[in-house]
């Protein structure tokens, strides 16, 4: 069934490193996908819209050189933290809509030492 | 305007209670609430959903509550089991479905079900 599938689960990098993390739509396609940031014990945010063929929609405050977002095809879309700090280490949701509600991953615990 | 305030943060229930999670909203331009689940290390899985023209709106052991005058809608779980137990959030959205990611989320219920 339709599912969004989201890797990897989890992730420790060292600051100052990159790290990507990669959505994807099964058995269904997404010309548009959203990534959410939560803080622990805390709600969700959205961060970003990704566009298939187009540029990434970005929430007031969230900063675009820091996360990138590409939506490389119909089913995949992947964001990129560059040069990763403490203060980035986080909880990353996507989540793609399909049939009139939204689908989300189950997230990408990311830890920056 | 575009804050959903939930209550309580914390709640633990006795298998076979009611659990009630509460829900408040400003923005009249919300058309879309729903509710979701969250187990720890997972992504939040909708749970039920309403629109400001019904009240009440039941599936299975789950109801929503609707109050458009008072802005608030609230979370009912009847006969609360222990595999309940989870962080739940209420959210709103101007677009049905929250298709367009647009949906703010309240601060979440962390829900334990006793046995």
């Amino acid at each position: 069934g339709a599912v969004v599938s989201q890797h990897p689960s989890w992730v420790i990098c060292k600051s100052g490193t990159s790290v990507k993390i990669e959505c994807r739509s099964l058995d269904f396609q997404a010309t548009t996908m959203f990534w959410y940031r939560q803080f622990p014990k805390q709600s969700l945010m959205l961060m970003a819209t990704s566009n298939e063929g187009s540029k990434a929609t970005y929430e007031q405050g969230v900063e675009k050189d820091k996360f990138l977002i590409n939506h490389a095809s119909l089913t995949l879309s992947t964001l990129t933290v560059t040069s990763a700090h403490p203060e980035d280490s986080s909880f990353y949701i996507c989540s793609a809509p399909r049939t009139g509600q939204l689908l989300f991953g189950n997230g990408t615990r990311l830890t920056v030492t | 305007q575009q804050q959903v305030k939930q209550s309580p943060q914390s709640l633990i229930v006795q298998k076979g209670g009611i659990s009630i999670i509460n829900c408040a909203y400003e923005n009249t331009a919300f058309d879309y609430f729903p509710w979701y689940q969250q187990f720890p290390g997972k992504g939040p899985a909708l749970l039920i959903a309403i629109r400001p023209d019904v009240s009440e709106k039941k599936e299975g052991r789950f109801t929503i509550s609707f109050n458009k005058s008072a802005k608030q809608f609230s979370l009912h779980i009847m006969d609360s089991q222990p595999g309940d137990s989870a962080t739940y959030f209420c959210a709103a959205s101007p677009n049905y479905g929250g298709s367009q990611g647009n949906l703010i989320f309240g601060k979440g219920t962390k829900l334990s079900v006793k046995p």
